[in-house]
């Protein structure tokens, strides 16, 4: 099986601007989770999808925002981009989220200047 | 809160050595999973192992084991004969169950850099 794939995997945005980035999960996998990684937070998580519903969120400003598909991929929006988002957004996916391991993308690297 | 403790930021050492990563959990949760991540330069986090709360067996698997001890909140990661390739940023993971008693966030350590010199 395919694993996860991310698009784009490199992005350069101004502040105030907002961004839109793509999660294709494993085929099957209806959870998809969407984790920020910065080296000073480290990697924290953001938010859950199953099946087109976001079923948990983290502890994010309403500006990170996304949504799931009918056929589970996934869209993080971020929108007034600040310089603090500069980041490494990972996704990961997995069966139902239930009780299962994720599986991670390769990531997109946002830059905001 | 959950809380997932990495102290050991970076460890080098020379290939065929054996190398333990440490990790120091806690939750209140009775029912959670434990895991480890390699994070090499590419970016990519790779799922290596998962323990549940209710299994302390320490298993091996290939080169790679772990010794999770719930008394002392431990989960500790053991590579054998280390090798180049093994060098990555190792993350801890700890599941958290949400009020529905699903799994779906995953509370990281900071990481460990390990550096295996030829």
């Amino acid at each position: 099986k395919a694993g996860v794939t991310q698009t784009p995997r490199y992005l350069i945005k101004t502040r105030g601007q907002q961004v839109t980035l793509s999660c294709s999960p494993i085929s099957g996998h209806r959870s998809v989770s969407w984790y920020q990684q910065t080296p000073g937070q480290g990697l924290q998580f953001l938010f859950e999808y199953f099946s087109e519903t976001q079923r948990n969120k983290g502890n994010f400003p309403g500006r990170f925002s996304g949504r799931q598909f009918s056929n589970s991929r996934s869209e993080m929006n971020v929108s007034t981009l600040e310089l603090g988002d500069s980041a490494l957004y990972l996704c990961a996916s997995s069966p139902s989220g239930e009780s299962d391991t994720q599986y991670f993308g390769p990531g997109t690297r946002l830059t905001v200047l | 809160a959950q809380k997932v403790t990495q102290a050991q930021t970076e460890i080098s050492v020379v290939e065929k050595e054996d190398v333990t990563l440490d990790c120091v959990y806690e939750t209140r949760d009775t029912t959670y999973y434990l895991f480890w991540y390699k994070q090499p330069p590419s970016g990519e986090l790779v799922f290596l192992i998962r323990r549940n709360s209710f299994d302390e067996q320490n298993e091996i698997s290939g080169r790679y084991s772990w010794n999770f001890q719930k008394s002392t909140s431990s989960f500790n990661f053991t590579i054998t004969a280390s090798q180049v390739v093994d060098s990555a940023v190792y993350f801890c993971a700890l599941s958290e169950v949400n009020s529905g008693g699903s799994n779906y966030k995953l509370t990281f350590g900071k990481g460990t850099l390990l550096t295996v010199n030829p």
